[in-house]
């Protein structure tokens, strides 16, 4: 069964930092995988879908990498800003979706 | 804009009562939609892949009498809590794929307090 794992569990940072945030994955045998955002009280935001196929996507200061084979993904965060706190969370497409638990980001104004 | 739409995005009801929770593909058909729910600071959880037109297939430790699935079409499924408890209290999902491709889409979620 494919287990996915984030880290760190909770990262705060000042404003204006780039950090990045962990997933990793134990079957490499995915079709895709998704990053999304979720903030308190409300629902999924999708963030950035990467192909098995590809190696990284990037959305305005987001930066998403792949490495299928070691089983890791990367979501890179640039100029990091207060309202980019919230819990990001990574999902596995294999034959469905598996979901990490999530890091939970605080960006200190 | 949304391509699956789920409602109630948010919901209060009392202990015993059922609730019904619905999941639409606005843009595409699809045969299949799944439903997760998330307990606070936990995961995401998938409890059952719902098949139009058939029974749902649920995962171990979820209760199939108490979260009735419904799929009655290839663009509408149906998650009810029965007799809910305020420990069904939580934030259920849907997501769904269209028959060609492999992204899934998520609906909004739903969060469900029982009081």
């Amino acid at each position: 069964k494919q287990e996915v794992t984030q880290i760190p569990a909770a990262l705060s940072v000042p404003e204006g930092e780039n950090l990045v945030l962990n997933c990793s994955f134990t079957d490499s045998a995915i079709y895709n995988l998704q990053w999304f955002r979720q903030d308190p009280g409300k629902g999924l935001t999708s963030l950035l879908l990467i192909q098995s196929s590809q190696r990284e996507q990037t959305s305005g200061r987001l930066n998403a990498s792949l490495d299928k084979s070691s089983g890791r993904s990367t979501l890179y965060i640039a100029a990091s800003q207060p309202g980019d706190s919230a819990t990001y969370l990574c999902a596995v497409n294999g034959n469905q979706f598996y979901f990490g638990t999530g890091t939970s980001l605080t960006v200190i104004p | 804009g949304a391509v699956v739409s789920q409602h109630p995005s948010r919901v209060i009801c009392k202990s015993g009562t059922s609730v019904k929770i619905e999941c639409r593909s606005l843009d595409f058909q699809a045969t299949t939609m799944f439903w997760y729910r998330q307990f606070p600071k936990q995961s995401l959880m998938l409890m059952a892949t719902s098949n139009e037109g058939s029974k749902a297939t649920y995962e171990q430790g979820v209760e199939k009498d108490k979260f009735l699935i419904n799929h009655a079409s290839l663009t509408l499924s149906t998650l009810t809590v029965t007799s809910a408890h305020p420990e069904d209290s939580s934030f259920y999902i849907c997501s769904a794929t269209p028959f060609s491709g492999n992204t899934i889409y998520f609906g909004e979620g739903s969060w469900l307090t029982v009081v």
